[in-house]
């Protein structure tokens, strides 16, 4: 089955702070999404990329920034971290529509 | 707003009833639905797809489809308590794009 680990599984950050959330998969998908989720709103989806080196806007990206260094590794960057930004972020992979989630990142921002 | 909306928002049925959620994209482009399953506390995973019109059966799950509507329903019979959970629907336009608009899903408890 596919695996999607995700680092860390918990954070509480402060106002204005950096945060980096890690994402790393090992099934050699092209690929990956980042999503955050909120009671009500289901799963929103902030980045994702296709590949390598590529990384492309989703439906929220505002405050948010990502990268692809690698085909195993999708970062989500927050450089000044706000509290509306607190929530459960979940990673994914997957080719061909079906999606592969992590176990999700709880972020505070207090 | 979102251009996948689900119904109803909660579901409450008892152990052995049948349960049965709907889902309906208002983007005109998409042709292919995905159900996904969200236990407490856990990542979702996709429980079926469906990108014929029609319907498909796997176990007590059945997806309907209809494209002209854009409307797609899970009906879950002898519904079991391990079936409480979060069910999100899906769409997008094709398969092999992989970019999913989800819904903000629909909480079914089932009552032993």
């Amino acid at each position: 089955e596919a695996a999607v680990t995700q680092s860390p599984r918990n954070k509480v950050a402060v106002t204005g702070g950096k945060v980096t959330l890690s994402c790393n998969q090992t099934n050699n998908h092209n690929n990956m999404y980042w999503y955050r989720q909120d009671t009500g709103h289901g799963l929103r989806l902030i980045h994702y990329s296709y590949g390598a080196g590529s990384t492309e806007k989703g439906d929220i990206p505002d405050g948010y920034k990502a990268s692809r260094p690698s085909q195993e590794n999708f970062s989500l960057i927050l450089e000044l971290a706000t509290p509306s930004q607190t929530s459960v972020y979940f990673c994914a992979s997957g080719d061909g529509g079906e999606q592969y989630f992590g176990p999700g990142t709880r972020l505070t921002v207090l | 707003q979102q251009k996948v909306q689900q119904s109803p928002e909660s579901l409450i049925v008892p152990e052995g009833g049948m349960a049965s959620l709907n889902c309906t994209s208002s983007d005109r482009n998409v042709d292919y639905f995905w159900w996904y399953r969200q236990h407490s506390g856990k990542s979702p995973k996709m429980l079926m797809s469906i990108f014929s019109n029609g319907e498909k059966e796997e176990g007590r799950f059945t997806v309907h489809l209809n494209k002209a509507s854009l409307h797609t329903s899970l009906h879950i019979r002898d519904s079991q308590p391990s079936d409480s959970a979060l069910y999100l629907c899906a769409a997008s336009r094709g398969s092999a794009l992989g970019r999913l608009h989800f819904g903000a899903g629909t909480q079914l408890i089932v009552i032993p």
